[in-house]
This record gives C-alpha cells, structure tokens and sequence, in this order.
C-alpha cells in the first residue's frame, strides 16, 4: 500500500541554523506532496505542496523539492528562527481514485534562541 | 476563509461508554477525514466520505464509526470507548481536484479513563 516514510521523530536547532528534514513515499499511482505544519494547540496547516510536474515548492521562507529518482521529498529553511518551533509532517495524496491522504510520523522542531 | 469546526474541543469520556464528536465544514468540500494524532505515529486515518449518506474506512476503523448526514457535518462513534483510544483526534475537509489540500480543525482531546 502507500505509504511515507519520516525518519526525523525531533530535531533542535539554534536560531540562523539550517533545517532539512527528509521523507521518501511509495506508491503506484501519481502523487502530490504536501508538508504541514502544526503549531502548538492547533490543527495541522498547509506549509507548501509540490506536485510532480514543478518538482519545487516555497512559502514562508521555507523550499520543498522533490526527487523523482528517489521516490523522496525534502524540506529545508536556510535560517530557522524561534517561531518555527512546530511540528512539521510530509503527506502524499494518492490521485488513484480514493483521494485518500497518507502522513509521515512527523518532525517536532524545536528552535533554540 | 475556509472554515472546519470541531465540538467538543476536549472530553474525558469512561471505559465502555459512547463517545460521539463532531465536525463541521462551511467549505462546500466534498471529502471530510477523521484523523488520529498519537505520539510516534502522526496522523492516522480512520473513517473519510467523498459524498453524504456515504463513508468509507481509512487505515485503522476498528473499534469507530462514522456518520455523514449532510454534506457539512461529518460525526465520529465510539460504541464502546476504551483507554486506547486516549488521543488527539481531527477533522479535515478538502476539494475534489488533484491538488487540493485539506483544511484541518483545531482537534478534540479525547481522554478514556
């Protein structure tokens, strides 16, 4: 079945520090791929979304790129500042006909000042 | 702005009793998603409905039902709570295209005692 994949379970970072979190996925079918982001005592939010044909994503000061070789898709901000602390999840959504969404476990980052 | 609501925000509900949640989308979205939020394991999906009257099982249905009356209003049961279903749970709309995101709620806290 599909699925991804997100190895990172917590990271701490000082602040101007540079983040990349990583995710692979698996599927038969033809993936968007999405990163949320959830602030504390809040629903998960949309970060950025890269579809196969652009490859690239960005919001926020934070890019997405997409490796098609690899089945894997990354997010990185050059400079992480306090307020970034959330916990960050890569989702696919799987266009084979049920529209269903799958989820990594999630990053928790934590930015030091 | 696209708008999912969720009620209770938090309930502490006993072994074996009924538990109901709801949500509520003014989105006009066809695809309502109940989700579950645990440490280590992200958001896993357990009922989802592309359609009223209509509801489909996600990855880990046992032990929930769900409930789709209308187009807006998207209910999770559980007959028969039990201690591990201690866990954040969320409700999510999205569009039908390809590329559309979903719109998450702030989350109910269920505690099972």
């Amino acid at each position: 079945g599909d699925s991804v994949i997100q190895m990172q379970g917590q990271v701490t970072l000082s602040e101007n520090d540079f983040l990349f979190i990583n995710c692979t996925y698996s599927t038969t079918g033809y993936p968007t791929l999405f990163w949320y982001v959830q602030y504390s005592g809040e629903g998960p939010q949309l970060l950025l979304q890269v579809t196969t044909a652009n490859n690239k994503g960005s919001s926020r000061g934070f890019e997405a790129t997409y490796d098609k070789g690899t089945t894997s898709f990354h997010l990185q901000k050059t400079s992480v500042q306090e307020i970034d602390s959330a916990v960050y999840y890569c989702a696919m959504r799987d266009m084979a006909g049920n529209y269903k969404y799958v989820f990594g476990a999630g990053t928790r980052l934590k930015v030091i000042a | 702005e696209a708008a999912v609501t969720q009620s209770p925000r938090s309930k502490v509900a006993v072994t074996g009793g009924k538990v109901t949640l709801s949500c509520h989308q003014t989105n006009n979205h066809d695809y309502m998603y109940w989700y579950r939020q645990d440490t280590g394991h992200g958001l896993r999906l357990i009922h989802y409905s592309y359609v009223a009257d209509s509801t489909e099982k996600g990855d880990i249905p046992d032990g929930y039902k769900a409930s789709r009356p209308s187009q807006e209003n998207f209910s999770l049961i559980l007959e028969l709570a039990s201690l591990s279903q201690t866990a954040v749970y969320f409700c999510a709309s999205s569009d039908r295209g390809s590329n559309e995101r979903l719109f998450f709620g702030h989350g109910t806290k269920l505690s099972v005692l």
